[in-house]
């Protein structure tokens, strides 16, 4: 049974910093995995989807990359702000495409 | 291009009642999914549909039925709501290609007394 774990659970970091959330997953045979943010009370936004055959993917200040025979993703923040304050997800796609997801890292970006 | 939409945003039930929710969408989507997310649990798949006329469970289908008349909308019905099914709805929906992304409606704030 695939299990999706994301550490840490919570993260405070002064703006500007460079940060790093990690995304493991339990069976390696996936074909994409996906980065969603959630902001509170509101529905899930896709920032971004790796396919297996890709290492990494990139969106503005945001870049993911994707290690499948270790089971691991990270997803990476440059310069972070204030407006990047949110829940992220990671999601991995299950049979007839539903999603698997980690409990998600609380982020906190401090002015 | 509304994408997903979900009705109702916010809802309060007392134990026994019943309701449906919906969820719409106008992407012309063949899968579409319901699920929960609960404070410590994630997200979790209710029930799912991947085509008109067809449903099917997902992890946690109890006490939920779905029905998909139409390819547009898929719904979920609360027959006997329990406290256990306070929770925030959440419907997405898929094209079914690998290169493609969920797409997800805002929620629904469902409160069982």
């Amino acid at each position: 049974k695939q299990e999706v774990t994301q550490i840490p659970a919570a993260l405070s970091v002064p703006e500007g910093e460079n940060l790093v959330l990690n995304c493991s997953f339990t069976d390696s045979a996936i074909y994409n995995l996906q980065w969603f943010r959630q902001d509170p009370g509101k529905g899930l936004t896709s920032l971004l989807l790796i396919q297996s055959s890709q290492r990494e993917q990139t969106s503005g200040r945001l870049n993911a990359s994707l290690d499948k025979s270790s089971g691991r993703s990270t997803l990476y923040i440059a310069a972070s702000q204030p407006g990047d304050s949110a829940t992220y997800l990671c999601a991995v796609p299950g049979n007839t495409g539903k999603l698997i997801f980690g409990q998600g890292t609380t982020l906190q970006v401090k002015p | 291009n509304a994408g997903v939409t979900q009705t109702p945003k916010f809802r309060v039930l007392k134990t026994g009642q019943s309701m449906t929710l919906l969820c719409a969408q106008d992407m012309n989507h063949e899968y579409m999914y319901w699920y929960r997310q609960d404070p410590g649990m994630g997200l979790r798949l209710i029930h799912y549909s991947v085509g008109e006329g067809t449903t099917a469970k997902g992890e946690v289908p109890d006490g939920y039925n779905v029905s998909r008349l139409k390819k547009q909308n898929f719904l979920l019905g609360l027959e006997s709501a329990a406290p256990s099914q306070t929770s925030v709805y959440f419907c997405a929906s898929f094209e079914g290609r690998r290169t493609d992304t969920q797409y997800f409606g805002p929620g629904t704030r469902l409160t069982v007394l």
